[in-house]
């Protein structure tokens, strides 16, 4: 199984958006609606932003949201703040109880 | 509150076996999936296998014949172990709690260096 794709960066001024993506196949993230992102920010153990492609786990800003068309699933940031500059994973259920992570976003804001 | 804590060498011999401890407290480790996830410093994140409280197993193909994860339930810990070590095993190990298909708890990590 391979890593899905996301772009390596992404930036945004205080208060705009940004969106990022994360591009598999239709044996991954085409098939399954188990997509997750997790944030991470240096020296910390990432943090789970979405799961199930949509939700949002208890104490998680809803400037977060996720969304998923065919084989590439999305995570905006609305209202990017600093403390939302950090390295961003998406991962993907992948049947056979197995997972695939994305090869990862650092999100700046400018 | 859940919490998970990684555990063992911080230094392998290359040709040797890895071998960590996630210690589970707050909860049983009876009630759900426990995965392996690993980042080679400075790199993205990979998952390496999940294992249930029965001892039921699943690996990262790309992993599995050098891979075993184990679970002790009288401890509340599983554990993994990484035969035949190269530097490209060099990581920071974190040990993951599942929900449905996700990682909503992780530990804080440990790093492991292969070299002799």
């Amino acid at each position: 199984q391979s890593a899905l794709t996301q772009p390596p960066s992404a930036s945004g001024s205080p208060g705009q958006s940004v969106t990022i993506s994360c591009t598999g196949t239709s044996s991954d993230i085409g098939d399954y609606n188990y997509v997750s992102w997790y944030q991470q920010h240096p020296g910390k153990a990432p943090k789970l932003m979405i799961y199930d492609v949509t939700k949002r786990p208890s104490g998680v800003p809803d400037r977060f949201s996720g969304s998923k068309s065919a084989n590439t699933a999305s995570l905006t940031v609305s209202g990017l703040q600093a403390e939302d500059e950090a390295d961003y994973y998406c991962t993907s259920f992948v049947g056979d109880n197995n997972y695939v992570f994305g090869t990862g976003t650092r999100v700046t804001v400018l | 509150q859940v919490q998970l804590q990684e555990s063992g060498p911080g230094l392998v011999k290359p040709s040797e076996t890895l071998s960590l401890t996630c210690t589970v407290s707050g909860d049983s480790i009876s009630s759900y999936y426990w995965s392996w996830i690993r980042q080679p410093p400075g790199k993205g994140l990979e998952w390496i296998g999940e294992i249930y409280y029965n001892g039921a197993t699943k690996y990262n193909p790309s992993l599995k014949s050098r891979v075993t994860i184990s679970v002790d339930t009288s401890k509340n810990q599983f554990s993994l172990k990484v035969s035949s070590v190269t530097p490209a095993d060099t990581a920071l190990y974190y040990c993951a709690r599942h929900s449905g298909r996700s990682f909503p708890v992780w530990g804080q990590g440990t790093l492991v260096t292969v070299s002799s």
